[in-house]
């Protein structure tokens, strides 16, 4: 299997911050990269597909890169609903694989 | 509007035997593929397999912690998914999510998902 890491594991930051959250492939995915945001006691949802494609009605200030075995989330202007768990998730092999996360608390 | 909605979760013994259901709306189901993934008590999202379209087979994955115990099928004209998990163990013990997988220029990724079903299995 693909293996996903994420780092870092939690982070802390305050509303207005840049914050760039990483995902490492244990191989090349080329841009098979998907980016998810959860909340707690509540579903996944789909920020980011194909490694920086926006999907239709995520607020612009989250943007994602990378390709190959390195991927970046990046969010431009921290805002308070964005305090969360975040995924990266591959969906290059046949068995799909997440990172571990990393969740995003107020500093 | 887009719906999916898990249902059939609940207490099971180790060993026993569980069918959760995923009743789909708003969209073409039979076209859609399906995936379930899982989330245990405070851990991240784990993928247990996924169902294609008719037209692209009908054919199963699973990840390797559920391959031979666990079942999933899909009923066109209910619009419902199912999961079936036998010879359940206390490891099997999440949140169980029904979710689409939405496929772009041949990238896939899981744009809508259900809210989900608790399945926990203990003595």
């Amino acid at each position: 299997d693909i293996q996903m890491t994420q780092s870092p594991s939690s982070l802390s930051a305050s509303v207005g911050d840049r914050v760039t959250i990483t995902c490492r492939a244990s191989q090349s995915i080329s841009s098979y990269l998907n980016w998810y945001q959860q909340k707690p006691g509540k579903a996944p949802k789909l920020l980011i597909y194909a490694a920086s494609s926006l999907q239709s009605g995520v607020p612009s200030r989250f943007s994602g890169s990378g390709s190959g075995t390195d991927f970046t989330l990046t969010i431009s202007s921290l805002q308070p609903e964005d305090f969360a768990t975040y995924y990266c998730q591959q969906s290059y092999s046949t068995f799909i694989t997440f990172g571990q996360g990393t969740r995003l608390e107020i500093k | 509007e887009v719906q999916l909605v898990e249902s059939g979760g609940g207490l099971v013994k180790p060993g026993g035997s569980l069918r959760l259901s995923c009743a789909a709306s708003g969209f073409t189901f039979s076209n859609a593929w399906m995936s379930w993934v899982r989330q245990a008590p405070g851990k991240g999202l784990e993928w247990v397999g996924r169902i294609k379209s008719k037209t692209d087979g009908g054919t199963t994955d699973y990840a390797a912690p559920v391959k031979g115990r666990f079942t999933i099928s899909r009923d066109g004209s209910k619009n419902t998914l199912y999961l079936q998990m036998n010879s359940l163990k206390t490891e099997d013990t999440a949140v169980y999510y029904c979710t689409t997988e939405a496929t772009m220029m041949n990238y896939y990724y899981m744009d809508v998902w259900g809210k989900g079903t608790t399945v926990t299995v203990s003595s």
